[in-house]
């Protein structure tokens, strides 16, 4: 079993839409979460950082759930320019900070 | 103020050969990771350097190596390359200058892609 588990997509999905993707981890250790944006042939970028008291960058709202190993990502009101893969990231910190990945999903928004 | 920089962006390899792929951290960064992101997976998580010193290691076989130098920047080493080697090779740098250990944002540069033929 990953240790970061996503619903790989695509998710299709028309303009102004709400999208909601998921992720669950297996290590109860995990202390930081993130999810980042892979827009295709690029690298990884930070699109937020994931707390327990949930939080919110505009369209953007993510939530945490440590009870259940579960994070989530909504967007909303869907623009042309999300389309790109969003990957679940988690991270322990024992001395030094490596980042645990998902395999990403994918989420293409159409016209 | 410079972020992590990558080379080289793109290069094809035979299989058994050699490659070095070469990162430069953030300006004020002093640990650099490296990550092997094979087509549709994740990135996974190959070594960190800090201080010079190879300081965790993923599950990747001895074929894989690094180094990290005196003004922070690595390599990337792998021989006897083959062809599920091929992917993108991502460099990512964290820590302030005398920190090194602190958790805090991690930067990724753009990557190098390898193919191995």
């Amino acid at each position: 079993r990953k240790e970061v588990e996503q619903d790989p997509g695509p998710f299709n999905v028309p303009e102004g839409a709400t999208v909601a993707f998921n992720c669950t981890y297996s290590n109860s250790a995990s202390q930081s979460f993130f999810w980042y944006r892979q827009d295709c042939r690029k690298e990884p970028k930070l699109l937020m950082s994931v707390y327990s008291s949930g939080n919110e960058d505009g369209r953007f709202t993510a939530q945490l759930n440590r009870a259940s190993q579960y994070i989530s990502l909504l967007i909303r009101d869907s623009k042309l320019s999300d389309s790109a893969t969003y990957l679940c990231v988690v991270s322990r910190y024992t001395g030094f900070q490596k980042l645990v990945f998902g395999t990403g999903t994918r989420l293409l928004v159409s016209p | 103020d410079a972020g992590v920089t990558q080379s080289p962006t793109h290069l094809i390899k035979t299989r058994g050969q050699q490659v070095t792929l070469r990162c430069s951290p953030k300006s004020g960064h002093d640990t650099v990771s490296w990550y092997q992101q094979a087509l549709g997976q994740g990135p996974q998580f190959i070594f960190q350097y800090y201080e010079e010193e190879e300081r965790q290691r993923g599950n990747f076989p001895d074929r894989f190596s690094g180094h990290q130098f005196p003004n922070y920047s690595s390599e990337l080493n792998v021989n006897a390359l083959l062809l599920g080697d091929s992917a993108l090779y991502l460099c990512a740098s964290s820590g302030e200058k005398g920190q090194g250990t602190s958790g805090n944002t991690i930067y990724f540069g753009e990557g190098s892609w390898l193919t191995v033929v």
